[in-house]
């Protein structure tokens, strides 16, 4: 069973273009939600995380959104560049737990 | 460079044998969790060692071990391996035993051929 659904599996935009990903989840007991982004060959990096308690966090162009009513959480990535093609995964873990559930991911493709 | 290292890189085997995986976690890391992805489960989780000691387990399969050494790098080991075992496994490690601030290795690409 998947605690944390994504969508899209794959998302091509143009230079400049603002790609949206989605994650939703069930359990209410989540309180902490990061995006890894993960190139061809490498491991998953982390790159922007929110807690329930703020509806939005933006560092530089990446951008959450979070709805806590909704159980849902999006990445926004302003002026897309080439150079964000990779995967995106979304998470999601409980306070004081030891594991991160991930989503499926989004292959996100940038195109000049 | 994550600070992870994982090694092998690549691992093709035969089915029904068993393979060991290694990770060295970043320097100061007590931490380590092991996850497996494959193309359409994403990353599951397998299980954490917090200093030498078991501390979570996730969907691991009982023909999957692993333990954490003094040194603090950890082994995975895979046996009576299937075809279905053939996945990307990779290590992440952290300084505590929440899972805030992960650094995860490059992997280890397993065939089973």
């Amino acid at each position: 069973q998947q605690q944390v659904k994504q969508s899209p599996q794959s998302l091509i935009v143009q230079k400049g273009g603002i790609p949206i990903i989605n994650c939703a989840y069930e359990n209410t007991a989540f309180d902490y939600f990061p995006w890894y982004q993960q190139f061809p060959g490498k491991g998953p990096a982390l790159l922007i995380a929110i807690r329930p308690d703020v509806s939005e966090k933006k560092e530089g162009r990446f951008t959450i959104s979070f709805n806590k009513s909704a159980k849902q959480f999006s990445l926004h990535i302003m002026d897309s560049q080439p150079g964000d093609s990779a995967t995106y995964f979304c998470a999601a873990s409980r306070n004081g737990a030891n594991n991160l559930f991930f989503g499926t991911g989004t292959r996100l493709t940038v195109i000049p | 460079d994550s600070g992870v290292t994982q090694t092998p890189k690549h691992l093709i085997t035969a089915t029904g044998q068993r393979v060991t995986l290694r990770c060295s976690p970043r320097s100061g890391d007590l931490s380590v969790y092991w996850y497996q992805q494959s193309l359409d489960q994403g990353l599951q989780f397998l299980i954490q060692y917090y200093n030498g000691e078991e501390r979570a387990k996730g969907n691991i399969l009982e023909r999957f071990s692993a333990q954490q050494f003094p040194d603090l790098h950890s082994e995975l080991n895979l046996s009576s391996l299937e075809l279905g075992d053939s996945a990307l496994y990779f290590c992440a490690s952290s300084v505590g035993t929440g899972n805030y601030g992960y650094t995860f290795g490059s992997g280890t690409r397993l065939t089973v051929v």
